[in-house]
């Protein structure tokens, strides 16, 4: 069974725009990632928040994490065609593997 | 660094036919994952190896799937006989053991299966 659900399912924006992607999860986590797929190929790590983080930068993207409520969000600002492509969050708990949730798939307009 | 190489890239088999696919991780990662994904859904794991000890197959198809990962690095995943709802995305993902808490996996590019 999955872990997470993303929500948006879908999402089409402008370039230039910000996306929020948000994820939400069942039971409790070490740590809670996010990846991206590009059609056809496999995943790559974007970002990786622990437990007791609340939130998190790297260059573009901007991840939050609230335990209380399991839930996070994912956002893109200032979006380029090339970040086309589908968002998964994944949950990590005691036993070093993740799950995955069902994806947003993220469409950026030029 | 070499990322994860898988093979067969593509796979097209008639269903009650046998399947193998090949995953080399990166070099040093005692870590091995086998995930399965169905189009427009996430990655499910299917069997994850320390080593070369199995961790997790509790969502593996033990009737007609198996997997091994001998001398700790390359792993082999089999289908036989292979079924219609096994067409889908096989992904090897690989990652190292000592950063306890952060297990951030390398993806393959996936061996992509269709059953008819």
């Amino acid at each position: 069974s999955q872990q997470g659900e993303e929500d948006p399912q879908a999402l089409s924006i402008q370039e230039g725009e910000n996306a929020t992607m948000n994820c939400s999860y069942k039971t409790s986590i070490n740590n809670l990632q996010w990846y991206r797929q590009n059609s056809g190929r496999g995943l790559v790590h974007l970002i990786l928040i622990r437990s007791n983080e609340r939130e998190k930068h790297s260059g573009r993207l901007r991840v939050t994490l609230d335990t209380s409520k399991k839930s996070s969000s994912l956002l893109i600002t200032a979006s380029r065609a090339a970040d086309t492509a589908s968002y998964f969050c994944a949950t990590s708990g005691s036993a070093r593997q993740l799950t995955f949730g069902s994806g947003t798939q993220l469409t950026v307009l030029p | 660094e070499a990322g994860v190489a898988q093979s067969p890239r593509y796979k097209i088999i008639e269903k009650r036919q046998s399947v193998a696919f090949w995953c080399n991780p990166i070099s040093g990662h005692a870590t091995l994952y086998w995930y399965q994904q169905i189009l427009g859904q996430g990655p499910k794991l299917l069997i994850q190896f320390q080593n070369n000890g199995v961790v997790d197959d509790s969502q593996l198809p033990k009737d007609r799937f198996s997997a091994e990962r001998l001398k700790g690095v390359d792993s082999t995943l089999k289908i036989q006989p292979a079924k219609l709802e096994d067409s889908a995305v096989y992904l090897c993902a690989s990652s190292p053991f000592d950063r306890p808490g952060a297990n951030v996996l390398t993806f393959g590019a996936g061996s992509r299966l269709t059953v008819l």
